[in-house]
């Protein structure tokens, strides 16, 4: 059973539009969020964050909102552009807990031009 | 700076045979991490080293052991390789224990006959 989830496999949009990844979880402990970039054939590298005390936080072209009653959070990035394109996963952590993010299957984003 | 990085790039074992993936962070983290990546999956924990001198099991550790040779350096062995252990693997760091951001190395493509 997946406790973080990204329903999306794949997103799509045009150049200088928003991007809108969304991302679930179900574990009501998980009180940190992140959200990591991955290139082919590259590691993952770390995005942005939220901690479950504020509900966004926002970082140049991206901004992380954070629902709590929900169980949702969303990575919005605008406005987007082709170089983008990448996988995005959702991590979600527990501080009282083991601490070491559970990660989501991922969002493949394209971004045409 | 290098940051994380995993020797080797490529592999391909024949099933039963053993190996040790290597990697070496040079950031003076404390903590670091084995992860594997399967096609359509996200990343999966197999070991974790809060610190050195420490090891402790993720999701996924079966058939896996690990070494935390000093500071720098988080082996993983595969002793007797399965073609279910056919994956991307992924050797990350971060400073210290507790929920932060995890740096990743470009990663380790294992493929066993």
């Amino acid at each position: 059973d997946q406790q973080v989830k990204q329903n999306s496999p794949s997103l799509s949009v045009q150049e200088g539009r928003i991007s809108i990844l969304n991302c679930d979880y179900t574990n009501s402990m998980f009180d940190y969020f992140l959200w990591y970039k991955k290139y082919p054939a590259e590691g993952p590298t770390f995005l942005i964050s939220i901690s479950s005390i504020k509900d966004k936080n926002e970082d140049g072209r991206f901004t992380v909102f954070l629902n709590k009653s929900a169980k949702h959070l969303s990575l919005h990035i605008v406005p987007s552009q082709p170089g983008d394109s990448a996988v995005y996963f959702c991590a979600a952590s527990a501080s009282g807990g083991s601490y070491i993010p559970t990660f989501g299957r991922g969002t493949s984003l394209i971004v045409h031009p | 700076n290098a940051g994380v990085t995993q020797t080797p790039k490529f592999q391909v074992l024949k099933t039963g045979q053993s190996m040790t993936l290597q990697c070496a962070q040079d950031m003076n983290h404390n903590s670091m991490y084995w992860y594997r990546q399967d096609p359509g999956m996200g990343l999966r924990l197999i070991y974790y080293s809060a610190s050195e001198g420490t090891t402790d099991k993720g999701e996924v550790p079966n058939g896996y052991n690990v070494s935390r040779l000093n500071k720098r350096e988080f082996s993983l062995r595969l002793e007797s390789a399965a073609p279910s252990q056919t994956s991307v693997y992924f050797c990350a760091s971060s400073e210290f224990r507790g929920v932060q951001p995890q740096h990743f190395g470009d990663g380790t493509r294992l493929s066993i006959l």
